[in-house]
């Protein structure tokens, strides 16, 4: 049982550039959701999908896009990557959006030169 | 805005003794609250969640929520160098947006 898988784990881009992240979950959740990791700032949230065929804004969306592909896949895409974006990217995904435990990627490490 | 703040630390606890890690929270219609533990380099993975006000415990962890206080912990009996990482405090105010997370608590067991 994978739980939930991120790819790729590393990626160096160049500024402008544009790169989808690939999440994909095989609990049979229905939430799932994009997190960013910066030093000092925590995990923010930037876009979530409550269920299929639902996505949202969550705290820091700018220069992001998501697709929830189907239940068990959620993509986030940078159109024009800039160095801002440099971060370690977190899929997770949850049962419900309600109250329960979220269970994680294993992170992808963005650099933006 | 909801928040959930946590002191970063670093948090120097000698192996042995009991590491006590605290969170408080600004939203008072919060529902569930979650302890993950993050090893540098490494993704959060879950250790307690606690829903109703008092202790729960599990193994050597102990989950504590006041929710009067706005107010969860998390203490470690029997620290062990293993324990050595960061904790993230999160918080579910039942939303459909999921977890708000606090910055985290970079806990240190000295040998």
């Amino acid at each position: 049982n994978a739980g939930v898988t991120q790819t790729p784990k590393f990626q160096v881009l160049k500024t402008g550039q544009s790169m989808t992240l690939q999440c994909a979950q095989d609990m049979n959740h229905n939430s799932m959701y994009w997190y960013r990791q910066d030093p000092g700032m925590g995990l923010r949230l930037i876009y979530y999908s409550a269920s299929e065929g639902t996505t949202d804004k969550g705290e820091v969306p700018n220069g992001y896009n998501v697709s929830r592909l189907n239940k068990r896949e959620f993509s986030l895409r940078l159109e024009s990557a800039a160095p801002s974006q440099t971060s370690v990217y977190f899929c997770a995904s949850t049962w419900t959006a309600m109250n329960t435990e979220a269970f994680f990627g294993q992170g992808t490490r963005l650099t933006v030169v | 805005q909801k928040e959930v703040e946590q002191n970063s630390g670093p948090l120097s606890v000698p192996e042995g003794a009991i590491a006590s890690l605290n969170c408080t929270y600004s939203d008072r219609g919060s529902q569930s609250f979650f302890w993950y533990r993050q090893y540098s380099g490494k993704s959060p993975e879950l250790i307690m969640f606690i829903y109703s006000n008092g202790d729960k415990e599990d193994g050597r962890f102990t989950a504590q929520l006041n929710k009067a206080s706005q107010y969860v912990s998390l203490l470690i009996r029997d620290s062990q160098p293993s324990d050595s990482a960061t904790y993230l405090c999160a918080v579910s105010g039942g939303g459909a947006d999921g977890l708000t997370f606090g910055k985290g608590t970079h806990l240190i067991i000295q040998p």
